[in-house]
C-alpha cells in the first residue's frame, strides 16, 4: 500500500535561513511524489511534483525538492524562507490506478513557521 | 494552474437537512474529481473519487448514502450530505486532475447546528 510520512509536526526557522521540511514515502513501483501548501482556512496549493526525470524539482514561490529513491525520500527545500512562507505543507503520493486516475495519498502535515 | 472552484467557501445548516458543495474546474475538463474531508489541523480523508458520469467509487467507511456524489459533467462534481448532523461539520475540498496534477478548490467549511 502507499504511504506518505512527515516526520515533523513543526518547522520553525529564522526568515533568510535555509528551510527543509522532511518526506518519506512507501510504493510499490514508480512513485508520483507532489508538494502541496495550506494557508488557513483555504484549500491546498500546489507546489510542484516529481513524475520522472531529474531528481532536483523546482516549483512555486522558490520552493525545490529533490527526489532519492534510495532514501525513499522527497525532501522539500527553500535556499531563503520568508515569513510568508508559514502555513501548512502536505507531501502526497500517488500512482496510475487501474481506471488510469491518481489517487493521491497524504502525509500528516507539517507546519512550518518562518520568525522575523 | 488549473482553477478548481468550490461552493459556497461556508455553509450552515440545521440538524436533519441536506446540503450541497459544488466543485468546478474553470479552465481544464475533469474526468475524475476527488472529495477530501478536513478535520482541524489534522491532514486530509479522501473521500470518494468521483468519475463524470458514472458512480462515484467510495473509500472505506464513507457512507455512500449519506456522501452523495455526482459527477454529470466534465466539469462540475457535487457533493451532496444528507441528513446533516453536527458531526459531519467539518472542511471539505474536492480536487480535478488535470494531466497527472490534481489542483484543488479553496474548500467548504460545513457547520451544522
Amino acid at each position: 500500500a502507499q504511504s506518505v510520512a512527515q516526520p515533523e509536526d513543526q518547522v520553525n526557522v529564522a526568515e533568510g535561513n535555509p528551510l527543509t521540511v522532511k518526506c518519506t514515502y512507501s510504493v510499490s513501483g514508480n512513485p508520483y511524489l507532489f508538494w502541496y501548501v495550506q494557508y488557513p482556512n483555504r484549500g491546498l496549493q500546489f507546489l510542484l511534483k516529481y513524475i520522472t526525470g531529474d531528481n532536483l524539482v523546482k516549483g512555486s514561490y522558490g520552493f525545490e525538492a529533490e527526489f532519492n529513491k534510495s532514501q525513499t525520500s522527497f525532501h522539500l527545500k527553500k535556499p531563503s524562507a520568508l515569513v510568508s512562507d508559514s502555513a501548512l505543507y502536505f507531501c502526497a503520493v500517488s500512482g496510475p490506478t487501474m481506471d488510469s486516475s491518481y489517487k493521491l495519498i497524504f502525509g500528516s502535515g507539517t507546519r512550518l513557521l518562518v520568525r522575523p | 494552474g488549473a482553477v478548481v472552484s468550490q461552493h459556497p467557501s461556508r455553509v450552515i445548516c440545521k440538524s436533519g437537512t441536506s446540503v450541497k458543495i459544488e466543485c468546478r474546474s474553470l479552465d481544464f475538463q475533469a474526468t475524475t474529481m476527488f472529495w477530501y474531508r478536513q478535520f482541524p489541523k489534522q491532514s486530509l480523508m479522501l473521500m470518494a473519487t468521483s468519475n463524470e458520469g458514472s458512480k462515484a467509487t467510495y473509500e472505506q467507511g464513507v457512507e455512500k448514502d449519506k456522501f452523495l456524489i455526482n459527477h454529470a459533467s466534465l466539469t462540475l462534481s457535487t457533493l451532496t450530505v444528507t441528513s446533516a448532523h453536527p458531526e459531519d461539520s467539518s472542511f471539505y475540498i474536492c480536487s480535478g486532475e488535470d494531466g497527472d496534477t490534481i489542483y484543488f478548490g479553496e474548500g467548504s467549511w460545513l457547520t451544522v447546528v
